[in-house]
């Protein structure tokens, strides 16, 4: 069955740029989408559609896109950030699907 | 202000049915680009889709839940119902329900709802 494959867990100091990653086999032709979830709470949507950011999400998370593989960038982390961070997308049926899930450690 | 608001049991015995309702203010389950999607999140694991249906009543189910889940929608109450029969201790996880676009963009989330499946 179709996968988006993550990193368990990426670290990095205050201040310096976390690149998390997700690859899968569909990429190339279904966007990527990244979630950020902090304990206890809710997903929430902070990129859309491979390199689009929401309204409200801070311009230090950045996306982008090389052929099966999606990275979620966030240049220069801040303590806040972190979470656990999913991507999604879907299969080539159309069927969505989560990423394992990718622990960022900012310390 | 978009919102969604998951309701159901906490609690469930082992081979019951869960039933879980989302409600949903701000936005219309008649509108076509919308949808709503029911994912869910055992304790300290990833997320997992589990089903959406749209305006027209196009249904998707995940692969390997196909069988147990039905979801359903009720446009005049704002509201979509999704069954799991046969529930299991496996089963205990944090439901969601969130809305999805026709473009598969998940953009909204409840605030989910934990259910124990536990005798």
């Amino acid at each position: 069955s179709y996968e988006l494959t993550q990193p368990p867990s990426v670290s990095v100091s205050p201040g310096q740029t976390a690149r998390i990653t997700c690859s899968g086999d569909a990429l190339p032709k279904k966007y990527p989408y990244w979630y950020q979830q902090k304990s206890g709470q809710a997903p929430v949507l902070v990129i859309y559609e491979d390199s689009k950011r929401p309204s409200g999400i801070p311009e230090r998370f950045s996306g982008s896109s090389s052929g099966t593989m999606a990275t979620l960038t966030i240049s220069g982390a801040q303590v806040e950030d972190e979470a656990d961070y999913y991507c999604y997308s879907t299969d080539s049926s159309g069927n969505p699907l989560f990423g394992g899930g990718t622990k960022l450690t900012v310390l | 202000q978009v919102t969604l608001k998951e309701s159901g049991p906490v609690l469930v015995k082992p081979t019951e049915t869960l039933t879980l309702t989302c409600t949903v203010s701000g936005f219309s389950l008649s509108n076509a680009r919308m949808g709503v999607s029911w994912i869910r999140q055992p304790p300290g694991k990833a997320l997992e889709w589990l089903a959406h249906i749209f305006s027209n009543d196009e249904k998707s189910y995940s692969t390997s839940l196909k069988s147990r889940l039905t979801i359903s929608k009720d446009t005049s109450k704002s509201q979509v119902v999704l069954t799991m029969t046969n529930m299991d201790p496996v089963d205990t996880a944090t439901y969601y329900c969130a809305r999805i676009r026709v473009t598969a963009m998940i953009d909204y989330w409840g605030q989910g709802t934990l259910v124990t499946v536990s005798s």
